[in-house]
């Protein structure tokens, strides 16, 4: 497969074990945010998303966590497995202006799952 | 398959030519995003329509143009070709403008030599 990039930061769990991943956004007036996963020569695909009214949002298997005041995101994955292996992008939408309702992502994670 | 058609899948040219790449928005959605991937850049936002019309623009070169038709669907323009446009071009859509998870295309890989 391609890689989405050659100087990503890299997670390296073992499988069954939980799965931290972390994200600085740039903006205090966004509103929005995704968490999408990429695998290996796909386009990204929708994880699980958190409006900022909230600091706590969960899934099948993810939970996303806001913390507006560091301005942080992060996504947990329980009981990771090694379909879970892809890059995870966090994504903020900055909802003002010109830049209403395009997505800022950024660098990305991998994450790779150890058998 | 999130349902965000895009074509082709690979496309090779040269230097200086010009390239379409084509999106077709999942059934129902009226919002268009294109997206350039490259090895250094990440994921960067290029520009977005909304029923036809534009509604934002990110990191898009004066070389690039894109629109959106009436039955949505959506063309991207790269003219001018340079090595450094060689990147994955995504398309993906969604039902509103903002605020809600949009849905990415398989992209395209363009290459440019």
């Amino acid at each position: 497969g391609e890689s989405v990039g050659l100087h990503l930061p890299t997670l390296s769990v073992q499988e069954g074990d939980n799965s931290i991943i972390n994200c600085a956004y740039s903006n205090s007036a966004s509103d929005y945010f995704i968490w999408y996963k990429q695998e290996s020569g796909k386009g990204p695909q929708f994880i699980i998303d958190i409006r900022s009214n909230m600091d706590k949002r969960q899934g099948q298997r993810v939970t996303v966590l806001l913390n507006k005041t560091v301005k942080h995101l992060s996504l947990q994955i329980a009981a990771t497995q090694p379909g879970d292996s892809a890059v995870y992008f966090c994504a903020e939408n900055i909802g003002y202006g010109g830049s209403q309702g395009n997505l800022i992502f950024g660098k990305g994670t991998k994450l790779s799952v150890k058998p | 398959d999130s349902g965000v058609t895009q074509t082709p899948k690979h496309l090779i040219t040269a230097t200086g030519q010009r390239v379409t790449l084509r999106c077709s928005p999942r059934s129902g959605d009226l919002s268009v995003y294109w997206y350039q991937q490259s090895l250094d850049q990440g994921l960067q936002f290029l520009i977005q329509y909304y029923n036809g019309e534009e509604r934002a623009k990110g990191n898009i070169l004066e070389r690039f143009s894109a629109q959106q038709f009436p039955d949505l669907h959506s063309e991207l323009n790269l003219s001018s070709l340079e090595l450094g446009d060689s990147a994955l071009y995504f398309c993906a859509s969604s039902v509103v403008q903002m605020n809600t998870e949009a849905f990415f295309g398989q992209g395209t890989r363009l290459t440019v030599v």
